[in-house]
């Protein structure tokens, strides 16, 4: 079967680092995605990972090794509006998205 | 530009009710999707479609669930006749797609209630 894991929560303090990791099993690979979602409101597209390595885009990065089924999520210098649902997608050979259960990060000030 | 758009945001029903939620994806995106949420269950597919055709329907929980989308710029998610247990926040999401979809970017979401 497909499967995604990541961890249910995290807690995290203003100002520091947090990393959420991903695992996956999946049919086929065509990339992995990562998703912030706040509480009340739509899921918002993040980053895409296809190739191993990481890539950064301001506070946020993330990295990929297809070889580990593995993906993480770093998040620097964390703001109180970092606090959010974080969810972890993959695609797979037929192009259909199988989603984690998502992680929640409290972010403590 | 605009985003996805969906209507209603909020809805109560009474069971047995019909419910129609709307959805009008990004201008120029050729897949629309739609998903179902809920604490227990998480983000579900329900359906999707390709240049307006469903190709997959395998997450539509039961018979009391129908999509259509009728033009490029037009889904509809019908339940009738709505239970309790459908309520949920239904989303809509749209991408570009060259051999399968892409980024899926997401409506703001309809909070459907059944009472």
């Amino acid at each position: 079967g497909q499967n995604i894991d990541q961890p249910t929560e995290m807690t995290a303090t203003e100002g520091a680092i947090v990393q959420i990791n991903c695992t996956y099993q999946t049919s086929g690979f065509n990339g992995l995605f990562w998703y912030q979602q706040h509480a009340g409101e739509a899921p918002t597209f993040l980053s895409y990972n296809v190739l191993d390595g990481l890539e950064e885009k301001g506070r946020f990065s993330s990295f990929l090794s297809r070889s580990k089924g593995y993906s993480y999520l770093l998040l620097k210098e964390l703001q109180m509006k970092d606090s959010a649902s974080y969810l972890c997608a993959v695609m797979d050979s037929n192009y259909q998205l199988i989603w984690g259960a998502g992680t929640k990060l409290i972010i403590k000030p | 530009d605009a985003g996805v758009i969906q209507s209603p945001r909020h809805e109560v029903t009474e069971m047995g009710q019909e419910v129609t939620l709307r959805c009008k994806p990004i201008s120029g995106h050729d897949y629309l999707f739609w998903y179902r949420q809920t604490m227990m269950r998480g983000l579900e597919l329900l359906i999707y479609f390709n240049n307006n055709v469903p190709i997959d329907d395998s997450g539509m929980p039961e018979d009391r669930f129908s999509a259509k989308m009728p033009n490029a710029s037009f889904s509809t998610l019908k339940i009738q006749p709505s239970e309790p247990r459908d309520s949920a926040v239904y989303f809509c999401a749209s991408s570009f797609g060259r051999e399968g979809p892409d980024t899926q970017y997401f409506g703001p979401g309809t909070r459907l209630t059944v009472l």
